[in-house]
């Protein structure tokens, strides 16, 4: 089990550029989740796969905002444009849909500083 | 999605038990009452997770009475290295959903 992996793990980009993560999750696990948080906050859901299909979206995935699941195993999260206020820490986390589907094994997170 | 509430930060030294409470009012009868903790640029990482009662691991206890209105995480015998944000989360047991995390209670522990 080698967990799951994020790269990158920081990015510094100027405002107004388009920026790519990319979550690798734990191998058997069909379920995976994207989060952003904020120093001293909680972490925020942004986006659920399970296997390839987005099932659910929150409302802080603004239209800048796209994440992929292209064949159920990697993911990657664009955001498009980035302003001041996408800096955040962006994490990611797996979860099995057997034993323990509750259980989120988070990613080390990526960094994203826009200045 | 029920909402959770607990302290934003408590302190604690060595060696002591702790006991963090997080209350869920409006559980559903499905939901689990689910805890994380996070150090500074990690993760958070589960600990544990209960139905109702009492439920102990290597890490934690988890203490829900029989309305389940609240719980208690008791974490024995606290060392520096449980200083940490501690998340509760009411979730539906089958996983696959919308996570909601609050702000957590920050644990001080002090030598």
């Amino acid at each position: 089990d080698t967990g799951v992996s994020q790269d990158p793990r920081h990015k510094i980009t100027k405002r107004g550029q388009n920026v790519t993560f990319r979550c690798d999750p734990i191998s058997e696990h069909n379920r995976l989740y994207w989060y952003r948080q904020t120093l001293g906050q909680g972490p925020e859901f942004l986006t659920y796969f399970q296997n390839e299909a987005q099932l659910e979206k929150s409302r802080l995935l603004s239209d800048r905002f796209s994440a992929e699941r292209p064949k159920g195993s990697f993911s990657t999260l664009e955001i498009q444009r980035t302003e001041q206020g996408d800096s955040a820490m962006y994490l990611c986390a797996s979860s099995p849909e057997g034993d323990k589907p509750y259980e989120q094994y988070f990613g080390p997170g990526t960094r994203l500083t826009v200045t | 999605l029920a909402k959770t509430t607990q302290p934003i930060s408590m302190d604690s030294y060595e060696g002591q038990e702790v006991n963090i409470t997080c209350s869920h009012n409006n559980i559903a009868t499905n939901d689990y009452i689910t805890w994380y903790q996070q150090f500074p640029s990690q993760g958070p990482r589960f600990i544990i997770q209960g139905y109702k009662t009492k439920v102990t691991n290597e890490v934690a206890s988890l203490f829900i009475p029989a309305d389940r209105k609240s719980s208690t995480l008791s974490l024995p015998r606290v060392s520096l290295s449980d200083t940490a944000v501690y998340y509760c989360l009411v979730v539906p047991n089958t996983g696959g959903f919308k996570t909601i995390f609050g702000a957590g209670t920050r644990l001080f522990v002090k030598a």
